[in-house]
């Protein structure tokens, strides 16, 4: 079955960096885009970033843009969101997610990974 | 504030029926399938409706999703206590900031 782990979060530093892990199992990680999604403490989705199946094609929300990279290796079925210049807003817990089944939709998610910037 | 915009709250009694608005414009669910998902207290979203009318298999057909122009519905029919979620719609957005959008969220609240 589809699974997806998150890991790499924990407490930082304002303007410090974090690199989170998604680790996919159960399907062909290089067949699906993934995406990255948060969600502030007790506030609702915020979309990140998107990648295509074969790593070249990219977008960010302008949230993020400039301070966070997404990336994905194929050969170790995983995802990345590299995460600089954190900011106290940028709390939340973070899925990642794959594509599910129609035009753009997240079909499957991981349980998601907190992430605190505070001093 | 979210681009896409839903009712911050909705509540039926169990059995009834409801409906979940999404509005937005014509970058986003004019020109895009819309998905809508459904967050339980404490857990991940989980997807409940996409391409705007279709369902993954494993939803039941108590839930179901129409679009017209610019704007989105999730209605859902003999409301169960365990449907009481937190509704999120989504979509692309087209525009020069290309990229996914959501609705701020409606909570559900089943009386």
């Amino acid at each position: 079955q589809v699974q997806l782990v998150e890991s790499g979060g924990g407490l930082v530093k304002p303007g410090g960096s974090l690199r989170l892990s998604c680790a996919a199992s159960g399907f062909t990680f290089s067949d699906y885009y993934m995406s990255w999604i948060r969600q502030a403490p007790g506030k609702g989705l915020e979309w990140l970033s998107y990648i295509g199946s074969s790593g070249s094609t990219i977008y960010y929300a302008d949230s993020v843009k400039g301070r966070f990279s997404i990336s994905r290796d194929n050969a170790k079925n995983s995802l990345y969101l590299q995460m600089n210049s954190l900011r106290a807003e940028d709390t939340a817990v973070y899925y990642c997610a794959r594509r599910g089944y129609g035009g753009y939709d997240l079909g499957y998610w991981g349980q998601g990974t907190l992430v605190t910037v505070s001093s | 504030q979210s681009v896409l915009t839903q009712p911050p709250s909705v509540s039926a009694a169990p059995g009834q029926k409801v409906t979940i608005s999404c509005s937005g414009n014509s970058s986003n669910i004019g020109n895009n399938y819309v998905s809508w998902y459904q967050q339980l207290p404490g857990t991940a979203p989980k997807l409940l409706i996409y391409d705007n009318n279709k369902r993954p298999s494993g939803i039941p057909d108590r839930f179901s999703g129409s679009k017209s122009g610019t704007s989105a519905t999730l209605g859902i029919t003999g409301l169960q206590t365990g449907d009481e979620a937190d509704y999120y719609c989504g979509t692309w957005d087209s525009s020069l900031s290309a990229g996914a959008v959501f609705g701020g969220g409606t909570k559900l609240t089943v009386l």
